[in-house]
């Protein structure tokens, strides 16, 4: 069965731009969230979608956005990129139910300049 | 959910089993404890988790101390690609719909040969 895949994986953005990452969960799962990575803050939640419907979202400002189609498959975007957005943006897929468990993608590492 | 405290690092001989503490004093009765790694720069990948029975898979081991204040997760022949973070999570079963996931700074293993 395939992973969860991330696209692009790397990505060099200047200020100002704005940026969609995309995801494809593993086949069957339905609940696909969003996590930023940075050395200082460490990892942070920044969305989940369920179902083409966002259930939770983190403490993020109104750049930060996202979307999930039917297939499952999910994007997300962020608007006026600047320099603190730098980080590796994980995508995680699950089944859903009382398991909780996470299978997270490689990642798509944005360097904003 | 309840903060864990783990070591920073730690050392393992390869082929050695590694034994990676986790204290979750303030962990409530509705609370599992989740464990992740992550190798450097790929996205977090789930272990194991429980909530106070001790749990085996084919990666590796959890033991619960019987009043559920603290766990260790034992990986039973470490090799040099187990070296990576180490995070220790606990989530409250009301929330494992809920993927507000975060990971404190965990421990970093490093397999030596």
């Amino acid at each position: 069965k395939a992973g969860v895949t991330q696209t692009p994986r790397y990505l060099i953005k200047t200020r100002g731009q704005q940026v969609t990452l995309s995801c494809s969960p593993i086949s069957g799962h339905r609940s696909v969230s969003w996590y930023q990575q940075t050395p200082g803050q460490g990892l942070q939640f920044l969305f989940e979608y369920f179902s083409e419907t966002q259930r939770n979202k983190g403490n993020f400002p109104g750049r930060f956005s996202g979307r999930q189609f039917s297939n499952s498959r999910s994007e997300m975007n962020v608007s006026t990129l600047e320099l603190g957005d730098s980080a590796l943006y994980l995508c995680a897929s699950s089944p859903g139910g009382d398991t909780g468990e996470l299978f997270f993608g490689e990642g798509s590492r944005l360097t904003v300049l | 959910d309840a903060k864990t405290t783990q070591p920073p690092s730690m050392d393992c001989a390869e082929g050695r089993a590694a034994n990676l503490p986790c204290n979750h004093s303030t962990i409530s009765g509705n609370e599992y404890v989740y464990w992740y790694r992550q190798i450097h720069s790929q996205g977090p990948q789930y272990i194991i988790h429980g909530l106070k029975n001790n749990e085996t898979n084919e990666m590796a081991s959890l033991i619960i101390t019987e009043d559920r204040k603290s766990s260790t997760l034992i990986l039973p022949h470490a090799t040099l690609r187990d070296t990576a973070v180490y995070y220790c999570i606990v989530r409250a079963l009301r929330l494992l719909n809920d993927y507000k996931l975060s990971f404190g700074a965990g421990t970093t293993v490093t397999v030596r040969a």
